[in-house]
């Protein structure tokens, strides 16, 4: 798996839009970059992959740098039930799917 | 939409007894994940089956066993249980091993005294 680098912390003002960043120089041509979200003690919530190209579905949108050794998160309009820590993860290839879970970024979103 | 469920939603056992954990994936889903997440940590990756074979082992105790029935659920037993495994179990559904999206349940919270 891709090494992932990730902010420990971060905070937001409820309806704006939350950037995470995140690092990952080492990920290989076939990873795909993943983000997780977990709010305190649920399962993890899956948000939203890329491979290449940027992404956008209803909850989010990635950013992926074309050398593609970093990427952002974006959540457009932060609220309150956003509080969670988000986790960036490199996966596919050999790993078979896995999931690592590194040290992601506590995003508190407040009012 | 149904999702993934686990049970017991809760656990106490004693050290050196045997639990079994049980999880049910989302319909048609035929790849089934289990993590472990102890306390203040970071949920790690136990084992995956893919229609009812071993795919992947991560860091699994060899104390602990795992298996996908026919119906494609999955059950993680766990035997000489030791302080250090509580925690909380998270198992997980996909459709396909590769390249998609993962759906959690709700988790086992193990407590081992």
């Amino acid at each position: 798996d891709a090494k992932t680098t990730q902010p420990p912390s971060m905070d937001c003002a409820e309806g704006r839009a939350a950037n995470l960043p995140c690092n990952h120089s080492t990920i290989s041509g076939n990873e795909y970059v993943y983000w997780y979200r977990q709010i305190h003690s649920q399962g993890p919530q899956y948000i939203i992959h890329g491979l290449k190209n940027n992404e956008t579905n209803e909850m989010a949108s990635l950013i992926i740098t074309e050398d593609r050794k970093s990427s952002t998160l974006i959540l457009p309009h932060a609220t309150l039930r956003d509080t969670a820590v988000y986790y960036c993860i490199g996966t596919g290839g050999s790993t078979l799917g896995r999931l690592y879970f590194g040290r992601g970024t506590q995003l508190t979103v407040w009012p | 939409a149904a999702g993934v469920i686990q049970s017991p939603r809760h656990l106490i056992k004693e050290k050196r007894e045997t639990a079994t954990l049980k999880c049910y994936p989302i319909p048609r889903h035929d790849t089934v994940y289990w993590y472990q997440q102890g306390p203040g940590q970071d949920p790690q990756f136990l084992i995956s089956f893919y229609e009812k074979m071993q795919s992947d082992k991560g860091s699994i105790p060899d104390r602990f066993s795992a298996q996908q029935f026919s119906d494609y659920h999955s059950e993680l037993n766990m035997s000489s249980l030791e302080l250090g495994d509580s925690a909380l179990y998270f198992c997980a559904s996909s459709l396909g091993a590769l390249y998609n999206e993962q759906f959690f349940g709700p988790g086992t919270r193990l407590t081992v005294l």
